[in-house]
């Protein structure tokens, strides 16, 4: 089981850059770290995967330590729309039967 | 291109009764997944489908919860009778390939009441 270890809760303001941290210490060699965003009354949403070093995309940035146990998520200029809870999940594909294990996400609070 | 679809959005039953929630994944997604919420708890998997095959039941609470997924398209997933503690959200979840960097879109989920 691939557990991970997010902060429950980030305050910010609108224009700064947010970044959230998860530690994944017993990741194993083939899983990929993604993350998920979700908003009250909403599934999960995808937001960004990776396996190790960088990946950007238009919403945010993905960084990844050589030794993989923990990633931080980025997020550029937040806005208040950018409220919400974010999930770092470690696994699923093959590997992992398929299988995701969400644990209590960070709430994002972008303030005014 | 649609994205997952769940039905319904909500549901209200009295303890004993029975209800069937729906999911629609997306067009040409094999894999088909269940999770579900309870009332300040984690979401938690259930089971995975490919195709219309179960995968992987391993998290499906008991046996009042039966998911089917007839011709490999749409799944149902059936509590039989309902109890209290099966309140929560319900999501489903579809994908495209069973690889390691296979991204799972999740539906808006079914919250479901039980009285």
């Amino acid at each position: 089981l691939a557990k991970t270890t997010q902060p429950i809760s980030m305050d910010s303001y609108e224009g700064q850059e947010v970044n959230i941290t998860c530690s994944h210490n017993n990741i194993a060699t083939n899983d990929y770290i993604t993350w998920y965003q979700q908003f009250p009354s909403q599934g999960p949403r995808f937001i960004i995967q990776g396996y190790k070093t960088k990946v950007t995309n238009e919403v945010a940035s993905l960084f990844i330590p050589a030794d993989r146990k923990s990633s931080t998520l980025s997020l550029p200029r937040v806005s208040l729309s950018d409220t919400a809870v974010y999930y770092c999940l470690v696994g699923a594909g093959r590997y992992r039967n398929n299988k995701f294990y969400f644990g209590s996400g960070t709430k994002l609070n972008v303030k005014p | 291109e649609a994205g997952v679809t769940q039905f319904p959005s909500h549901s209200v039953i009295e303890k004993g009764q029975t209800v069937t929630l729906r999911c629609d994944p997306i067009s040409g997604h094999d894999n088909l997944y269940w999770y579900r919420r309870v009332m300040g708890k984690e979401i938690k998997f259930l089971l995975h489908f490919v195709k219309e095959s179960k995968q992987d039941e391993s998290g499906m609470p008991n046996n009042r919860f039966l998911a089917e997924r007839t011709g490999g398209t749409y799944s149902t997933l059936k509590v039989q009778p309902a109890e209290l503690e099966d309140s929560g959200v319900y999501f489903c979840a579809s994908s495209q390939a069973r690889d390691s960097t296979d991204t799972q879109y999740f539906g808006p989920g079914t919250r479901l009441t039980v009285l």
